[in-house]
């Protein structure tokens, strides 16, 4: 049973330049969320998608934008990068419960470089 | 605002001894608490959950103690290995996960 799987696994880009990053969850899971990890730090909730909408968002500028796919796959997309947005981007999965929460399954991230 | 915090960023433990890790949150109203660990270069694992309706919750040499009346959680780990050298998180669950800093947790021989 395959985890959850991002890609790529490091990325350098430069300032103004867009960048994709891609996930594909648990198997089982229907739910995806984006976390952005800066280096000493705990992740942060950028958004979550389910049904292929955003469900939910943190406090990300509109620079970050995503999508879900039909087979429960995700995108995150920044535009316009900035050297701040140098970070490690971490997926996570988990299974829709309604009002009860389930644990979230984390993949390994993307180790992205702005220069 | 509201928030999740650990009380040591880093907490050095002798191989065989158990270990206990702290964690604090402001969110009176959150019924839902994980633990996670990080290792180097790696996500986080899941360790271990807990519900607002318990207080005490144990797994594989692993417990979670919830005090709600002083917003205080934390994690016990029994005959800490030189496998559990990691970052622990303390993380909050209302809809989203909202992470603490995280502790260091070094183990010697």
């Amino acid at each position: 049973d395959a985890g959850v799987t991002q890609s790529p696994t490091h990325l350098i880009k430069t300032r103004g330049q867009q960048v994709t990053l891609r996930c594909s969850p648990k198997s089982g899971h229907d739910t995806v969320s984006w976390y952005q990890q800066a280096l000493g730090q705990g992740p942060q909730f950028i958004f979550q998608y389910y049904e292929e909408e955003e469900r939910q968002r943190g406090n990300f500028p509109d620079r970050f934008s995503g999508h879900q796919f039909p087979n429960y796959s995700s995108e995150l997309n920044v535009n316009a990068l900035l050297l701040g947005d140098s970070a490690l981007y971490l997926c996570a999965s988990s299974r829709n419960a309604g009002d009860l929460i389930e644990k979230l399954f984390f993949g390994s991230g993307t180790q992205l470089s702005v220069l | 605002g509201e928030s999740v915090g650990l009380h040591l960023p880093t907490l050095s433990v002798q191989e065989g001894d158990n270990s206990i890790i702290n964690c604090a949150y402001s969110n009176s109203a959150s019924d839902y608490f994980i633990w996670y660990k990080q290792e180097s270069g790696k996500g986080p694992q899941f360790i271990i959950d807990i519900r607002s309706n318990m207080d005490k919750r144990q797994g594989q040499r692993v417990t979670v103690l919830l005090n709600k009346t002083v917003k205080h959680l934390s994690l016990q780990i029994a005959a800490t290995q030189p496998g559990d050298s990691a970052v622990y998180f303390c993380a909050e669950e209302r809809g989203k996960l909202q992470f603490g800093a995280g502790t260091q947790v070094v183990v010697t021989p």
